[in-house]
């Protein structure tokens, strides 16, 4: 069965350090998502990404995080200047439609800033 | 603006028992409503979801859900609990952009633990 697949598990860095997380989308689906958990908290929308550009992004989105679809495979996060709050899960998901249908999520990348 | 509220952050039941998890979501449109569950270490893995038709709606692993829009709930329930259904619930509703895009809401979670 496809699925989403992220790398790495888990990621430790430094503040101030930039970190890349990657996804690799169900290779049919057209619409692309980053949401993230802080520990204890909700699931939160990031972004949405579409047609190779963002379609929507979230008050949190900003201008530290950036996404790219660098190859037509993989869906990549970047923190280019990571802060202590950016610690969290940050889970990426797929849908091959928009509106009602399921959004397929990866396992997630934790990631802690140290 | 839409929201999700699930009430009661844990929930412990005994094998073989009754599990409801609530929901009661606020949106100004007709919602697309969802379940998640998230095992440890594990990724949100979909149980269920109402768009329109039916509002009984089955799951997986024995799951179902009511969708009442007199009570903007969305509960979730199964009749037995068995000891690998402990783990943690999510509910959400599906937001629609201008563009046709949607985003989930997600409420803050339930943590089910099941007992012998």
């Amino acid at each position: 069965e496809p699925e989403v697949t992220q790398t790495p598990s888990h990621q430790v860095t430094q503040m101030g350090q930039e970190v890349i997380l990657r996804c690799v989308p169900i290779s049919n689906h057209l619409y692309f998502y980053w949401y993230r958990q802080i520990l204890g908290q909700k699931v939160e929308f990031l972004v949405s990404f579409y047609n190779n550009e963002i379609s929507e992004k979230s008050e949190i989105f900003d201008d530290q995080f950036s996404v790219e679809r660098p190859d037509g495979s993989n869906f990549t996060l970047k923190i280019r200047s990571t802060k202590l709050e950016d610690s969290a899960m940050y889970f990426c998901a797929s849908s091959d439609s928009q509106g009602s249908d399921e959004q397929f999520f990866g396992p997630g990348t934790r990631l802690t800033v140290l | 603006a839409q929201s999700v509220t699930q009430l009661g952050s844990h929930v412990s039941v005994s094998e073989g028992a009754l599990v409801l998890l609530r929901c009661n979501y606020s949106s100004s449109v007709p919602p697309y409503l969802f379940w998640y569950v998230q095992y440890p270490n594990q990724g949100l893995q979909l149980l269920l979801k109402y768009t329109t038709g039916a509002t009984l709606v089955k799951g997986i692993n024995g799951f179902e859900a009511e969708f009442k829009k007199s009570e903007t709930s969305f509960h979730l329930t199964k009749p037995s609990a068995h000891m690998s259904d402990a783990a943690e619930y999510f509910c959400a509703v599906s937001v629609q952009f201008s563009g046709g895009y949607n985003k989930l809401i997600f409420g803050a979670g339930t943590r089910l633990a099941v007992h012998p």
